[in-house]
């Protein structure tokens, strides 16, 4: 299996546009997790998912933030109007539900708005 | 309330040095589960170890070892001999049975192993 794949790696953009990063889990995983990195705030978790239905998003910042899960295979967080303090390196994790087992992590992405 | 404190913010050892990088944590739940995860320079998390609430006894994984102690509220971790290529961010954390697989992370350990 390839791992979790998160596009983009990297993305940069202007104040007030539209972000959309994407996440592919691990095949056969039926959670899925969005986190937030920062210097500041560390880790956060932001929402995750347990067969492709959202089940805690209290960590999502704002109405600005949203998440679709449409499929086991796929899945978006998107930031509109993103603003300079959203720069972070977004990590998405997907893990087999109901056995407490590790959380395998993509590559990042780090979005910066400037 | 789910909650992992890692105190120490950065440790900075010498090669072959032992390091023990503290971890403790707060449930209410009496089945948890406990992790290490380690970040290197590139960016990455990758998964070190898992433990279970029921089973206290410590791990050996070549140079890595976990010490699980419940009383204490403790899943400690030491690399023996350090080495520069363990320079990274670890991160303890936490799911809770009942939680449903939520990964609660601690605010990270930065470890610097200079030659």
């Amino acid at each position: 299996d390839a791992g979790v794949i998160q596009s983009p790696r990297h993305e940069v953009t202007e104040m007030g546009q539209e972000v959309t990063l994407r996440c592919k889990p691990i095949s056969g995983h039926n959670s899925l997790f969005w986190y937030r990195q920062t210097m500041m705030r560390g880790l956060e978790l932001l929402i995750y998912f347990n067969n492709n239905v959202p089940i805690d998003d209290s960590g999502m910042p704002e109405d600005r933030f949203s998440a679709k899960m449409p499929n086991a295979s796929f899945s978006t967080l998107k930031i509109q109007p993103s603003e300079p303090r959203d720069s972070a390196v977004y990590f998405c994790a997907s893990s087999l539900w109901g056995a407490n087992t590790e959380a395998f992590f993509g590559q990042g992405t780090r979005l910066t708005v400037v | 309330a789910q909650k992992v404190t890692q105190a120490q913010t950065e440790i900075s050892v010498v090669e072959k040095e032992d390091v023990t990088l503290d971890c403790v944590y707060e449930t209410r739940d009496t089945t948890y589960y406990l992790f290490w995860y380690k970040q290197p320079p590139s960016g990455e998390l990758v998964f070190l170890i898992r433990r279970n609430s029921f089973d206290e006894q410590n791990e050996i994984s070549g140079r890595y070892s976990w010490n699980f102690q419940k009383s204490t509220s403790s899943f400690n971790f030491t690399i023996t001999a350090s080495q520069v290529v363990d320079s990274a961010v670890y991160f303890c954390a936490l799911s809770e049975a009942g939680n449903t697989d939520k990964l609660i992370f601690g605010t990270g350990t930065r470890l610097q192993v200079f030659p």
